[in-house]
């Protein structure tokens, strides 16, 4: 089980938003804001979306947007497309708990 | 372009050892800290160990501390684990991946992904 938790599928049609969220125990988020998301498609290495919460790398959409509120961090994909179909992973570091990071155990997003 | 490519995955039996490699390029390997990420098949992402630029430190996921050493060479532009006593819940596919560092600080979060590894732990 892990320590941040995600719901384990979210659907959406194109064109609609959906919010997939993260939610954990301060000792996972270790008190920092320093949540990052991956898009993984079957068959292929993460991807990083989003960094430090809300910060979007490079290249990625401005469809995707990142926020945190106390314990639970949310990614909302905006604009819905067909390759949006993949699966979401959470990731905060977690200090000194273990002075590296924890994964959510991920939400297979479809689109319907 | 910032590549990773890793090696050295096969099947091994329970309590074997195994030495995962992964060569880096298009990237100044010595300024970054390194991690491995590891991928139980059809199960989520579970983060494995870090390793500083220098390898001076060393951290990793409590259900691998004592059987896997994460280190590097910089001079080869390469990062390894050497995993031992192999149990079969570490059957996963193994990526390297690159902890996103700037002006020798590390951030916490990965910017770039090897392909991955495949470690099959079997009898």
């Amino acid at each position: 089980q892990s320590a941040l938790t995600q719901p384990r599928s979210v659907s959406g049609s194109p064109g609609q938003s959906v919010t997939i969220s993260c939610t954990g125990t301060s000792s996972a988020f270790g008190g920092y804001n320093f949540v990052s998301w991956y898009q993984q498609h079957p068959g292929r290495a993460p991807k990083l979306i989003i960094y430090d919460v809300n910060k979007r790398p490079s290249g990625v959409p401005d469809r995707f947007s990142g926020s945190k509120s106390g314990n639970t961090a949310s990614l909302t994909i905006s604009g819905l497309q067909a390759e949006d179909e993949a699966d979401y992973y959470c990731c905060s570091y977690a200090g000194s708990y273990t002075f590296g990071e924890v994964f959510g155990g991920g939400t297979k997003l479809t689109v319907l | 372009e910032v590549q990773l490519g890793e090696s050295g995955g096969t099947l091994v039996q329970p309590g074997g050892s195994l030495r995962l490699s992964c060569a880096a390029s298009g990237f100044t390997f010595s300024s970054y800290w390194m991690s491995w990420v590891r991928q139980a098949p059809g199960k989520g992402l579970e983060w494995v160990a870090n390793i500083k630029q220098d390898g001076s430190e060393k951290y990793y996921v409590d259900s691998v501390k004592g059987r896997v050493t994460i280190s590097r060479d910089n001079t080869k532009n390469s990062l390894y684990l050497q995993m031992n006593s192999l149990r079969v819940e570490d059957t996963a596919v193994y990526y390297c991946a690159r902890v996103s560092t700037t002006r020798g600080l590390r951030s916490y979060y990965f910017d770039y992904w090897g392909q991955g590894s495949l470690v099959a732990v079997s009898s």
